[in-house]
């Protein structure tokens, strides 16, 4: 059965601090995606990877890095959280082509 | 022009009705058009997904209609129940080859019994 799989489901952290999303699949996909959704905004692409060690900028990458040391780990980090990062995170993957399987989501608070 | 317009946010019907979700684009290099299904606490998960080639793609109760000259494309839900409840998101990509989605804004459906 396909799984993506993520660190917390809540998370409540202060201004100013570093933020580590973890994302794990277990499907051996190629590529792996952090997406925000935000009520009437949609999900919207941070980043993604299409390879371990390879990223590329999604539509708002601002204030956020990731890292793919591994095939099936994908992190998020938010170098410096601040309020309007505030969100639901949601990480995917997906083989080369074909369908985005997604995890839960992280509900992540910032005050 | 790498936006996808999706309508209504909201939507309200009753038990057996046929909600209609609508999804509008402007890039024509959009190929491929998912609609994904989401309930609440949940990650969304694909639910039926269309190709310009084809006018309409049926799986079960859930229809794509296409409409590649107006580019535009929607989602029927035919004799709705109440598990259908759910936020819908349409979706686009320019081909597969690095399989970046772009997202609708969402519609909050609500199936009253």
């Amino acid at each position: 059965d396909v799984k993506v799989t993520q660190s917390s489901r809540y998370l409540v952290k202060r201004t100013g601090e570093k933020v580590f999303l973890e994302c794990v699949q277990d499907m051996d996909h190629e590529n792996m995606f952090w997406y925000r959704q935000d009520p009437g905004l949609g999900l919207r692409l941070i980043y993604f990877s299409y390879d371990v060690k390879m990223k590329e900028k999604g539509d708002i990458p601002e204030g956020y890095s990731v890292s793919r040391e591994k095939k099936e780990r994908f992190s998020l980090i938010l170098e410096s959280a601040s309020t309007n990062q505030t969100s639901m995170y949601l990480c995917a993957s997906s083989l080369i082509t074909g369908e985005q399987y997604f995890g839960p989501g992280t509900r992540l608070t910032v005050t | 022009q790498q936006q996808v317009k999706q309508s209504p946010q909201s939507l309200i019907v009753q038990k057996g009705g046929i909600p209609i979700i609508n999804c509008a684009y402007e890039n024509t290099a959009f190929d491929y058009f998912p609609w994904y299904q989401q309930f609440p606490g949940k990650g969304p998960a694909l639910l039926i997904a269309i190709r310009p080639d084809v006018s309409e793609k049926k799986e079960g109760r859930f229809t794509i209609s296409f409409n590649k000259s107006a580019k535009q494309f929607s989602l029927h839900i035919m004799d709705s129940q109440p598990g259908d409840s759910a936020t819908y998101f349409c979706a686009a990509s320019i081909g597969q080859a690095t399989n970046k989605l772009i997202f609708g804004t969402g519609t909050l459906l609500a199936v009253q019994p």
